[in-house]
């Protein structure tokens, strides 16, 4: 069974642009959860999507914002990036039920420059 | 943002040494994960725990779910080199869907 797939693995980015992040979750997952991860902060939760609809949110601006998409892919975006978005961002799927265990991609390292 | 309190931080331990760490909630939580981090990968699934009490095993790893429901704990025996890496506790609370994830545990094994 094929993981979580996120892509690209690498983006480096100017501030001020906007940018998107793709995740691809484990075939038969309904559920796909962001994260943010730095040094400073550790894991920090984005939001999850679960049949197309955003189940939960953390407390992050407005300028982060997600979808998810009828098979179960999932986008981010970032816009009016800053020099702070600079991180590595997880995304993880799991069936959705309860206490499900999450799976995680391997991520997409973003620069902000 | 809400972070679980995992201790130790980091430690060197010898390789051949068992290790012990914790994860503390102020919070009940109905679901604790255990998670391994590599360097440049996502974090890996170790185990999963569901009920106060429960104690698992995966091969050289074992897990429990605290009695109090505010706590877990994850040993390692006899470890290796490749068990380097930071080691990750997640909580979740009935209902919401959303794991909090604890500060990390660096692990270094000097062979």
């Amino acid at each position: 069974k094929a993981g979580v797939t996120q892509t690209p693995r690498y983006l480096i980015k100017t501030r001020g642009q906007q940018v998107t992040l793709s995740c691809s979750p484990i075939s038969g997952h309904r559920s796909v959860s962001w994260y943010q991860q730095t040094p400073g902060q550790g894991l920090q939760f984005l939001f999850e999507y679960f049949s197309e609809t955003q189940r939960n949110k953390g407390n992050f601006p407005g300028r982060f914002s997600g979808r998810q998409f009828s098979n179960s892919r999932s986008e981010m975006n970032v816009s009016t990036l800053e020099l702070g978005d600079s991180a590595l961002y997880l995304c993880a799927s799991r069936n959705g039920t309860g206490g499900s265990p999450l799976h995680f991609g391997n991520g997409t390292r973003l620069t902000v420059t | 943002g809400q972070q679980l309190n995992q201790s130790p931080q980091s430690m060197f331990i010898q390789e051949g040494e068992d290790v012990s760490m914790n994860c503390t909630s102020s919070s009940i939580f109905n679901t604790w994960l255990w998670y391994k981090q590599d360097p440049g990968e996502g974090p890996v699934l170790l185990i999963a725990l569901y009920k106060a009490g429960e104690l698992t095993s995966n091969g050289r790893l074992t897990a429990q779910f605290g009695i109090t429901r505010k706590d877990s704990f994850l040993n390692i025996s006899a470890s290796i080199p490749s068990d380097v890496g930071i080691y990750f506790c997640a909580g979740s609370t009935s209902g919401t869907y959303k794991y909090i994830f604890g500060t990390g545990t660096r692990l270094k094994v000097l062979a």
